[in-house]
């Protein structure tokens, strides 16, 4: 496709549960990030991937949280053991390569609702 | 650490006004970029305008421009001609050439276009 791509675009479920999250990056772009939008608020960065490597894990908020790309092309966010405070919408944006100067595409989103 | 400060929690215009969207950020990074980006309602993050720490002249792109001042630390977007299209949040952010090269989001700043 042309664009990023996330999925699913909405997600409910009971606390507790275990929750994936999906991103397919603009084909060539190798860094990929994840971004958290709580309602009404900023967005702040989870992680970051240059290739399949993390070299920056420092926004996840816990030890709940992990994240994996392969390939270096799709990556998945996994939260573990979901909270009602996780509840928010969870961005993925990829940049074509690692100029600080290149913009960061967005992908739609996916909105997690923990009940 | 990097910082970015949006004041202007909502804003109000009539329809084929201009209007400026305030921003200031914090850096100890001589080299960084500056984003803006536009969030309708449907949730995507659309991207508008990119300044260079570096670059000599103000950014435009069609109806948007940057009004860059690197001694203040301030980079306000200015929309010119206002469309009822353009009612959306809108955020600003940097990313340093160091570290991650992650955007960094103000709180941003709800617009809205009166016909």
């Amino acid at each position: 496709g042309a664009g990023v791509s996330q999925s699913p675009s909405n997600k409910v479920t009971e606390k507790g549960k275990d929750v994936e999250l999906r991103c397919d990056p603009i084909s060539g772009h190798t860094a990929l990030y994840w971004y958290r939008q709580s309602l009404g608020q900023g967005l702040e960065f989870l992680i970051y991937f240059q290739g399949n490597s993390a070299p920056d894990k420092s926004g996840l908020p816990s030890d709940r949280f992990s994240a994996e790309r392969t390939g270096g092309s799709v990556s998945t966010l996994t939260i573990q053991r979901t909270q009602q405070e996780d509840s928010a919408v969870y961005l993925c944006a990829t940049v074509a390569g690692g100029n600080y100067q290149e913009t960061q595409y967005f992908g739609p989103g996916t909105r997690l609702l923990v009940l | 650490a990097q910082k970015i400060t949006q004041t202007q929690p909502g804003m109000f215009v009539q329809e084929k006004e201009a209007v400026t969207l305030d921003c200031t950020y914090d850096t100890s990074d001589p080299s960084y970029g500056l984003f803006w980006y536009k969030q309708p309602s449907s949730g995507e993050m659309i991207f508008l305008i990119y300044q260079g720490s570096y670059d000599q002249q103000n950014a435009t792109e069609g109806r948007y421009s940057l009004n860059f001042q690197k001694a203040r630390k301030s980079a306000n977007l200015v929309i010119s001609a206002s469309q009822l299209g353009d009612s959306a949040m809108y955020f600003c952010a940097m990313r340093e050439r160091k570290g991650a090269q992650k955007l960094v989001f103000g709180q941003g700043t709800r617009l809205t276009i009166n016909p």
